[in-house]
């Protein structure tokens, strides 16, 4: 099973709502990333977990808040958003972080299409 | 300052031809593992093919492979006999690190569009 899940594959919310992102992988990964992608643009690194502890925050807005339960699962709780961080909202997930030695590419889910209202 | 380039935004190819896609990239890391990606209309994206930075032969996957010149940075991507099911957006992309950070960086894209 080389599958990542997210839910939900599409979410409108308005600027005052709280709302969250979920992403699973049954791999045994143990990296897991979030990512934002504007049309026509190359995905936006925002946060990376290693081990199930956060090791990159690419200065996110505090709006975005990430969470990691559990090795297999990841979260991005979202809070007070802007029109502006409209976009897919993409969660992946490696077998290694990229200093462990190995290839290890990136397992992409299929996103979640966020609309802000 | 970008660390990777792609500098043609977009591509046309006859189905089965083959097709060079360019990819330029910065770095000063000894290690270092580079990428190439493929994203349907679909959103997901689909992973086609790895180099790493002390691999002495260039990487194969079936039809992709990947022209990796060390010395001028260029890891450009040759895709053999184009069918129309390989008409999306490519991205390279670039791993570096050691084990207390991992950052995957992006060049922004080229389109391919396959014409029948």
């Amino acid at each position: 099973d080389t599958e990542v899940t997210q839910t939900p594959k599409h979410l409108v919310m308005g600027m005052t709502n709280k709302k969250s992102l979920k992403c699973e992988q049954h791999m045994g990964h143990r990296a897991m990333y979030w990512y934002k992608q504007k049309a026509k643009k190359p995905p936006e690194l925002m946060f990376v977990y290693s081990y199930e502890k956060l090791s990159i925050n690419e200065s996110v807005p505090s709006r975005f808040s990430p969470e990691c339960p559990n090795s297999s699962l990841l979260n991005l709780h979202l809070h007070a958003l802007q029109p502006e961080d409209s976009a897919l909202y993409l969660c992946a997930s490696s077998q290694e972080p990229f200093g462990a030695g190995g290839s290890y590419e990136q397992y992409f889910g299929p996103g979640t299409r966020l609309t802000v209202t | 300052a970008q660390k990777i380039t792609q500098t043609q935004p977009g591509m046309f190819v006859q189905e089965k031809e083959a097709v060079t896609l360019d990819c330029t990239y910065d770095t000063s890391d000894q290690s270092y593992g580079l990428f190439w990606y493929k994203q349907p209309s679909s959103g997901e994206m689909i992973f086609l093919i790895y180099q790493g930075s002390y691999d002495e032969q260039n990487a194969t996957e079936g039809r992709y492979s990947l022209n990796f010149q060390k010395a001028r940075k260029s890891a450009n991507l040759v895709i053999s006999a184009s069918q129309l099911g390989d008409s999306a957006m490519y991205f390279c992309a670039m791993r570096e690190g050691q084990t207390s950070y991992d950052k995957v960086i992006f060049g922004p894209g080229t389109s391919l569009s396959v014409i029948p």
